[in-house]
This record gives structure tokens, C-alpha cells and sequence, in this order.
């Protein structure tokens, strides 16, 4: 299996500009998680799907913030518009219902100028 | 409000010199407490699973333990190889998502 897939693994971009993060899940798992990491916060939840439906995105920071499930098999999270403060490690988890065993992503080092 | 307490933030060991790291919890229901490690670069790798108090899980030179309010991962002769951050989670109740603490950074030198 090649476990949980993220892309870009990088992102630069401009303060404003619209970022798309994409996720494909390990085949099989139905929760998928969005989380976000700085070295202030730590290891923040932003959304959980279960079943490609929203359960919890009250880690959701503002409407600038959007995920989406269209299928099992894919994921994305938007900030649009960025700005620097989005800047962090975005990771993308999954696991077999409501497991804690989470499986991870390589994550998505995001830096908004 | 559910909250996860990990300390030291960071430690530094030389080979062969055992050492425990704590996380104290503060949660409604606990349904599961979880230890990750997390290399630079990567995600967060899962370690263990601990549902009630008085229970203990090893794997190689770890073993976790949990009471009421609080977790120990114990290392015994730690080597290099296991410098890493070490994460603490907690789960509560039927839901899915995981409240992290902010992680020990492990450095074992040579």
C-alpha cells in the first residue's frame, strides 16, 4: 500500500492567492482527517469526514477555509484568500472508522509571502 | 475543556540512558489515549493504544503506560535512532478525532 498520498509537498505563494491541498486516503479507510501544525500550536484538527461527510469542522479557523469529500478516494482543503498566518505543515490522516489508529501523510509545507 | 499536557518539551539523553516522558490529560470520556512519534519531515507514525488505567504496551525499548490522569512513555537504553518527537493523543467518547499535546522532541547522543 502506499499510504496516504498529499500533494504539493511544497507551496509558496502570495498573500491572496487561492491554495489548493489534495489528499487520496489509504484504500479501505472511511475517516479522513485534515490537521494543521506549527510550533506554537502543535498539531491542530481542521475538519473529519466519515464516510465523505463532514463531521466535526469546528478547527475550521474562518471562511477562508474549505474541504471537501467528493469520493473515497480524494480530499482537498482550499484557503482562499491565503495569508501568511496560514503558513504551516498541513497533514492529511486517515484510519478505518473511528479508529485513533491515524495513518498519515507526508504533509504540505505551505509558506504564504 | 478537553486538554493534553506533554512534558518536557524537550530532552536530550546519552545512549543508554533510560528516561520517561510524561503527558497528563484532562478529558471527558476517555475513550483511547495514543502515542505517535513524528521524524522530521514526515507525519506522525503510530506507536500505541491505551483504554484504561493500569494498562501497559512495549515495543522494542518503549513501553507506555496510563492511570486516571496521566501517561508515561518509558524508554529504556534509548540509541540514536530513536530521536524523534514523541506525540501524546487523546480520544474521548464515540468520536473519531484526536486532541494532541504539543509533543517531547528527543535527542539521544551517541
Amino acid at each position: 500500500d502506499a499510504g496516504v498520498i498529499q500533494s504539493p509537498r511544497h507551496e509558496v505563494t502570495e498573500m491572496g492567492q487561492e491554495v489548493t491541498l489534495r489528499c487520496k486516503p489509504i484504500s479501505g479507510h472511511n475517516s479522513l482527517f485534515w490537521y494543521r501544525q506549527t510550533m506554537m500550536r502543535g498539531l491542530e484538527l481542521l475538519i473529519y469526514f466519515n464516510n465523505n461527510v463532514p463531521i466535526d469542522d469546528s478547527g475550521m479557523p474562518e471562511d477562508r477555509f474549505s474541504a471537501k469529500m467528493p469520493n473515497a478516494s480524494f480530499s482537498t482543503l482550499k484557503i482562499q484568500p491565503s495569508e501568511p498566518r496560514d503558513s504551516a505543515v498541513y497533514f492529511c490522516a486517515s484510519s478505518f472508522g473511528t479508529s485513533g489508529e491515524q495513518f498519515f501523510g507526508p504533509g504540505t509545507r505551505l509558506t504564504v509571502l | 475543556e478537553d486538554q493534553v499536557t506533554q512534558s518536557p518539551e524537550a530532552l536530550r539523553l546519552q545512549e543508554g540512558e533510560s528516561s520517561s516522558l510524561n503527558c497528563s490529560y484532562t478529558v471527558s470520556g476517555l475513550r483511547g489515549l495514543f502515542w505517535y512519534r513524528q521524524d522530521p519531515g514526515k507525519g506522525p507514525e503510530f506507536l500505541f493504544t491505551l483504554y484504561s488505567a493500569g494498562e501497559e504496551k512495549e515495543k522494542e525499548r518503549l513501553k507506555a503506560t496510563l492511570t486516571k490522569k496521566e501517561s508515561f512513555l518509558h524508554i529504556t537504553a534509548p540509541k540514536p535512532e530513536d530521536s524523534a518527537t514523541y506525540l501524546c493523543a487523546v480520544q474521548r467518547g464515540s468520536q473519531g478525532n484526536l486532541i494532541f499535546g504539543k509533543g517531547t522532541k528527543l535527542s539521544v547522543k551517541p
